[in-house]
């Protein structure tokens, strides 16, 4: 595609339930980026792929989120148990190198 | 003391005015430097990007990069109402994106 993907768009979930956030980068971007941005607040780095290497998680909040990254393209953000201070945009970037990162359209996720 | 620090505003100007905004790196490896523009509502996208001591000017946008100082700017001139956004600051010393909490420019018709 063009851009990167993210979906769903907007997700509405209860406290307690498990949810996936899924991100397909820009084609031949090497690098994905996850960010979380709530209300008002800046953007917060949650997890870093790189080719193949091991992924930076330095960013994750809890042992409740985790990420992975299939074949080095298409990326899956899983945040089990959902609390309600989950909610915020969920940000996918991809890029090649120091150019700068592209962003998706963002994930807006609301715990119930 | 924070990563990147930008002053969260509003900054406020009126229309046709150079609106000026900063932002502060405290890692000295960082070698190039972004700023993105975001609207309310929508993801972040880039706008400018440096990476040497001095001036970059791209049409009414001008960044400047002083390495010494740990400072980057970007200067709007002739600011239009469509300008109105967040402004978010970022470096890359090595792979790592960090953003500052941006600074929210208002320009007045």
């Amino acid at each position: 595609g063009a851009g990167v993907s993210q979906s769903p768009s907007n997700k509405v979930t209860e406290k307690g339930k498990d949810v996936e956030l899924r991100c397909d980068p820009i084609s031949g971007h090497t690098a994905l980026y996850w960010y979380r941005q709530s209300l008002g607040q800046g953007l917060e780095f949650l997890i870093y792929f790189q080719g193949n290497s091991a992924p930076d998680k330095s960013g994750l909040p809890s042992d409740r989120f985790s990420a992975e990254r299939t074949g080095g393209s298409v990326s899956t953000l899983t945040i089990q148990r959902t609390q309600q201070e989950d909610s915020a945009v969920y940000l996918c970037a991809s890029s090649l190198g120091v150019g700068g990162i592209g962003f998706g359209q963002g994930t807006r996720l609301t715990v119930v | 003391q924070k990563e990147v620090e930008q002053n969260s505003g509003p900054l406020s100007v009126p229309e046709g005015a150079i609106a000026s905004l900063n932002c502060t790196y405290s890692d000295r490896g960082s070698q190039s430097f972004f700023w993105y523009r975001q609207y309310s509502g929508k993801s972040p996208e880039l706008i400018m990007f440096i990476y040497s001591n001095g001036d970059k000017e791209d049409g009414r946008f001008t960044a400047q990069l002083n390495k010494a100082s740990q400072y980057v700017s970007l200067l709007i001139r002739d600011s239009q109402p469509s300008d109105s956004a967040t402004y978010l600051c970022t470096f890359s010393g090595t792979y790592k994106y960090i953003f500052g909490t941006g600074t929210r420019l208002k320009v007045l018709a």
